[in-house]
């Protein structure tokens, strides 16, 4: 059973379009993360919520809306795709509790903006 | 100027070496999470420590909180721990996350 899953694997489109991608896990965790990594590999923390409420809110343009519908789900989508936007999106999950535990990643999602 | 600083940046070991890779801060922190990609891209998370020691396998990872520094000691190292390790820092609800070590082990 995968623990982590995100859709798609690949998305590939053009600049301007609108975009989303999914994230679910299975592990019962109250807490999830949307990641970047960049084309030079590194690593960007982009959001978390906690049984659905937002807590970590980096930088990033409002074009990205992270969408939790129920603790199981954080879906990413991202306005007016930009090709700054190409990079590796990764999902995770953790049970934060009273303080922050390992962390259970997706296996990625590559966005290319063309 | 990086508030996580990794280092060796690269790293080639022959396999059966026992291996050390660190991680120093400058914020204080509640927590430091090591993490392991491998050349396939999957993420996966190894530690996190808030002080001591822990151990897993053939993985140790310490954290000095005074000196603000974390090392991840792989003892006899196996190809298939060739992969990129990434230290990454917690603050509050800030993540600051190191450029990563990239090892290779040689057969």
């Amino acid at each position: 059973d995968t623990a982590v899953s995100q859709t798609p694997k690949y998305l590939v489109t053009q600049m301007g379009n609108d975009k989303s991608i999914k994230c679910e896990q299975n592990l019962g965790h109250d807490t999830m993360y949307w990641y970047k990594q960049d084309s030079k590999k590194f690593l960007k923390i982009m959001f978390s919520y906690n049984n659905k409420e937002l807590i970590i809110n980096e930088t990033v343009p409002n074009r990205f809306s992270p969408k939790s519908p129920d603790k199981a789900h954080l879906n990413l989508h991202i306005n007016s795709l930009e090709l700054g936007d190409s990079a590796v999106y990764f999902c995770a999950s953790s049970q934060v509790g009273t303080g922050y535990d390992e962390q259970f990643f997706g296996p990625g999602t590559r966005l290319t903006v063309l | 100027k990086n508030e996580v600083e990794q280092s060796p940046q690269n790293l080639t070991a022959q396999e059966g070496e026992f291996i050390t890779i660190n991680c120093s801060y400058s914020v204080g922190i509640s927590a430091l999470h090591w993490l392991q990609q491998h050349p396939g891209g999957g993420i996966v998370s190894l530690f996190m420590l808030s002080s001591g020691k822990k151990k897993h396998g053939r993985l140790i990872a310490t954290i000095n909180i005074q000196e603000k520094h974390s090392s991840l000691h792989i003892t006899a190292s196996h190809p298939r721990d060739s992969a990129v390790y990434i230290c990454a820092v917690i603050r509050m609800n800030q993540f600051y996350f190191g450029t990563g070590t990239s090892l290779t082990v040689i057969p």
